[in-house]
């Protein structure tokens, strides 16, 4: 069974740095690219960042280019968001997700529970 | 960007009866490449991740029930429930993966009436 658990969430202030964390099961991590996309509580989805498989291929949204960054370690079937400079506008659940593909992006066929980041004073 | 606007943005239909909701993007995601259009479509119940329902704007992901289709192709997309059921009550959201950055319509809500 593919299982995307993510973890890391939590309270933060303005400023600050947080890192999200995506463990991966149930599938051959190396061969999928993988998604952040996160939900304001009540709002619609927006999509963050992208990462092919083998690390080659990086994307991100405009309103977190410079400030985030998405990795992934192969080793430990995990992805990762590494959030700087955090705003109150990033306040959102963050979810993981699967790409059906490696090298080019699709749609996502498994997404994890969420993890909760609060941006506040 | 490719804007994704859905429509309407609530709906409630009667169990039983047909709900269609609309997806309108602001350019074509038309694959050229195999003739197929990067739009997808997701169910999200409250307080769940969203599942996928529908890739590559018709084709119906498995275990997913069959009264659920999708149709459209260019900028025009159309999500049909042919008989609502109880368990269909969520939000549902069209996405692209035509370009980056990846968008999504803003959903559209659906209930019972």
């Amino acid at each position: 069974e593919v299982q995307l658990v993510e973890s890391g969430g939590g309270l933060v202030q303005p400023g600050r740095s947080l890192r999200l964390s995506c463990a991966a099961s149930g599938f051959t991590f190396d061969d999928y690219g993988m998604h952040w996309v996160r939900q304001t509580p009540g709002k619609g989805l927006e999509w963050v960042s992208g990462i092919s498989g083998n690390s080659g291929r990086i994307v991100y949204a405009d309103s977190v280019k410079g400030r985030f960054t998405i990795s992934r370690d192969s080793s430990k079937n995990s992805l990762y968001l590494q959030m700087d400079s955090l705003r109150l506008e990033d306040t959102a659940f963050y979810y993981c997700a699967k790409d059906i593909g490696n090298n080019y992006w699709y749609y996502f066929d498994c997404w994890g529970q969420g993890a909760l980041v609060t941006v506040s004073s | 960007d490719i804007v994704m606007t859905q429509s309407p943005d609530s709906l409630a239909v009667s169990l039983g009866e047909r709900a269609t909701i609309n997806c309108k993007s602001s350019q074509s995601v038309l694959n050229s490449s195999n003739n197929k259009n990067n739009l997808g479509w997701y169910q999200q119940k409250p307080g769940q991740p969203p599942k996928l329902l529908i890739y590559w704007s018709s084709t119906r992901e498995s275990g997913v029930p069959d009264r659920f289709s999708g149709s459209g192709s260019g900028t025009d997309f159309t999500l049909t429930i042919s008989s609502l059921q109880a368990e269909d009550v969520a939000f549902y959201y069209c996405q692209q993966y035509h370009g980056i950055p990846i968008t999504f319509g803003q959903g559209t809500r659906l209930e019972i009436k």
